[in-house]
């Protein structure tokens, strides 16, 4: 009965490569996030996304592409790795304007 | 630009202690205020919200926070921390035409036993 599940929990890979997070939600809400937590557990938005629509892209390189094939999943790929995308990341997903409930996060080591 | 800025960094508390965490925020509109907590190796929950009404607002585990918004400021508070309180700490803020959190940089806290 997870609400807001993330795989893989953990991913290690090696710079050059390209790698996909999935999100999905079971809370039957429209708006879902991905957040980026550097080293430090300084958290900030990456993007968001409501009913499969993108109305947030901070500014993140190119080389992160959210997906969303519908409104329970919100993945996130990542080509060309580089060891500064070395981070937590996580989902997160609410009613507009309502708690945001986030996921267990997927640590992601570039090597 | 919206920001949070916490000023604590590390707090190194005794059980049965009392504990404040300072919380300001910039944002010239309506907010929406929130705290989360990070125990170790888990994802963020969420310990209290803000949205309107009662300035003073209780959470779980025995938390609570005031909003001053003559202060931009939403402090958190715990009479009597236990050892397992340790964790990290976010007070964050969304705009209520916003969507996303925007999140202070947050305060490690740890409990000795």
């Amino acid at each position: 009965d997870t609400a807001v599940s993330q795989t893989p929990k953990y991913l290690v890979t090696q710079m050059g490569n390209d790698k996909s997070i999935k999100c999905e939600q079971n809370l039957g809400h429209d708006t879902m996030y991905w957040y980026k937590q550097d080293s430090k557990k300084f958290l900030k938005i990456m993007f968001s996304y409501n009913n499969k629509e993108l109305i947030i892209n901070e500014t993140v390189p190119n080389r992160f592409s959210p997906k969303s094939p519908d409104k329970a999943h919100l993945n996130l790929h990542i080509n060309s790795l580089e060891l500064g995308d070395s981070a937590v990341y996580f989902c997160a997903s609410s009613q507009p304007g309502v708690v945001q409930y986030f996921g267990p996060g997927t640590r992601l080591t570039v090597t | 630009a919206q920001s949070v800025s916490q000023h604590n960094h590390h707090v190194i508390l005794s059980e049965a202690a009392s504990l404040e965490l300072g919380c300001n925020y910039s944002y010239g509109g309506t907010v929406n205020l929130f705290w989360y907590v990070q125990y170790p190796g888990q994802h963020l929950q969420l310990l209290l919200k803000y949205f309107s009404g009662d300035p003073l607002v209780k959470g779980i585990k025995g938390f609570e926070a005031e909003f001053i918004k003559s202060k931009f400021s939403f402090n958190l508070r715990k009479p009597s921390v236990q050892w397992s309180d340790t964790a990290e700490y976010f007070c964050a803020v969304r705009g209520q035409a916003g969507t996303a959190l925007i999140f202070g940089k947050g305060t490690t806290l740890s409990v000795s036993s």
